[in-house]
């Protein structure tokens, strides 16, 4: 079983719809929690940080379930420039050994016109 | 504010040539650092990591090696490229031991490799 597992996609939505993406790991004692979005060709960016509590940020909700262990992304009223891939990201050593960056394969998502 | 710079931004190697790319960071002391290699159309895939100068973990058996002979400078190698080492390659940097809170990753700009 991989440590990080996602959906590959592709999502294909028209602009205004709401799209939800999960992402699975396999340590329970994973501690830090991640989405970043990487667009064509280019590096990755932190989207945000998955809190225990959960957190949102704009039109970007994201959720951790510990005891399922998944972590998911919602993101409402799509915009075009949302289009990107959508990267789950696990730390699995907790906050003191961050000396690792697991990272899924990412979810691919096309807004449409 | 920190900065990572890895260069060059894109190569064209030749099948048996030597390879080294550079990455540096700046503004922060003792910093965890990764490569990652992405292929076409798939996930990153880590290489190496590194938590401290000549540290250096291997998480892919393969012809690359890695080397930290600074604490900010981490260095991907190979002796001979394969046709399977093209790839875009990004190196990454993150808080290191002692870090408080969620420590994210800031990736260099990556260098797109292809081996012909």
């Amino acid at each position: 079983r991989k440590e990080v597992e996602q959906d590959p996609g592709p999502f294909n939505v028209p602009e205004g719809a709401t799209v939800a993406f999960n992402c699975t790991y396999s340590n329970s004692a994973s501690q830090s929690f991640f989405w970043y979005r990487q667009d064509c060709r280019k590096e990755p960016k932190l989207l945000m940080s998955v809190y225990s509590s959960g957190n949102e940020d704009g039109r970007f909700t994201a959720q951790l379930n510990r005891a399922s262990q998944y972590i998911s992304l919602l993101i409402r009223d799509s915009k075009l420039s949302d289009s990107a891939t959508y990267l789950c990201v696990v730390n699995p050593y907790g906050l003191y050994n961050n000396n690792d960056m697991r990272f899924g394969a990412g979810t691919r998502l096309t807004v449409k016109p | 504010s920190q900065t990572i710079h890895q260069w060059p931004a894109t190569l064209v190697q030749p099948v048996g040539s030597p390879l080294s790319l550079e990455c540096t960071v700046e503004g922060t002391s003792n910093p965890n650092l990764y490569w990652y290699r992405q292929a076409a159309g798939r996930g990153l895939q880590l290489l190496f990591y590194s938590v401290g100068i000549g540290q250096i973990s291997s998480e892919v058996p393969q012809n690359l090696s890695a080397s930290r002979p600074q604490d900010r400078q981490f260095i991907l190698s190979s002796k001979k490229l394969l046709l399977s080492d093209s790839g875009f390659y990004l190196c990454a940097w993150s808080g290191g031991r002692g870090s408080l809170g969620n420590t994210e990753a800031f990736f260099g700009q990556g260098t797109r490799l292809t081996v012909v």
